[in-house]
């Protein structure tokens, strides 16, 4: 069926360098796609989210980039802090939601 | 805006006994509500949808009887997990849909361990 999951499991960066979290998925058909962030023992975050006639969208710090030639997905992270340690998972639609396993970024002091 | 509460945070309760687990939209409307099942370092997994005023919508493989959602108002929804065994014990969360398309607005979870 169709799925959305995440390329690596872990990634670790160092504090202040920019970090790339990446998400493929495969329902073409997909028109909304949102990150989220969970730390350890709480419920996901919203991040940002991005619908599929943009090809990027930036926040706060964050930038969510869309390729829906290829069907990817990124979450960029500038001068990656501390406190951006968690796991990262992307999700698309909303009535019909699924996770992927998510990534683990860990930011080295 | 769009806070979600769930009570309790943390449940600890005997083999055969049924738990109650609330699901709060503090600040919106949640016309739909959705609960997850987290199992240590993994994805969260859907178990049902819920709409106000209706019967929840399972996943597959999801006991309605054993997992009994009501979601009898637009702000509150409740998880009740009938006699509960080890197996159930889990990391419970709810999330509501929010007042943007396709956002959803998570609770902090309620730690569910069956002893």
């Amino acid at each position: 069926g169709e799925s959305v999951g995440l390329h690596l499991p872990t990634l670790s960066v160092q504090e202040g360098d920019n970090s790339i979290i990446n998400c493929a998925y495969s329902n073409s058909a997909s028109d909304y796609f949102i990150w989220y962030k969970q730390e350890s023992g709480k419920g996901p975050q919203f991040i940002i989210d991005i619908r599929s006639n943009m090809d990027k969208r930036q926040g706060q710090r964050v930038t969510v980039l869309l390729n829906k030639t290829v069907k990817h997905l990124s979450l960029q992270i500038a001068a990656t802090q501390p406190g951006d340690s968690a796991v990262y998972f992307c999700a698309e639609n909303w009535n019909d939601m699924r996770f992927g396993a998510g990534t683990r970024l860990t930011v080295k002091p | 805006g769009a806070v979600v509460s769930q009570h309790p945070s943390r449940v600890i309760c005997k083999s055969g006994t049924s738990v109650k687990i609330e699901c709060r939209s503090l600040d919106f409307q949640a016309t739909t509500m959705f609960w997850y099942r987290q199992f240590p370092k993994k994805s969260l997994m859907l178990m049902a949808t819920s709409n106000e005023g209706s019967k929840a919508t399972y996943e597959q493989g999801v006991e309605k009887d054993k997992f009994l959602i009501n979601h009898a108002s637009l702000t509150l929804s409740t998880l009740t997990v009938t006699s509960a065994h080890p197996e159930d014990s889990s990391f419970y969360i709810c999330s509501g849909a929010g007042p943007h398309f396709g956002t959803q607005y998570f609770g902090p979870g309620t730690r569910l361990l069956v002893l």
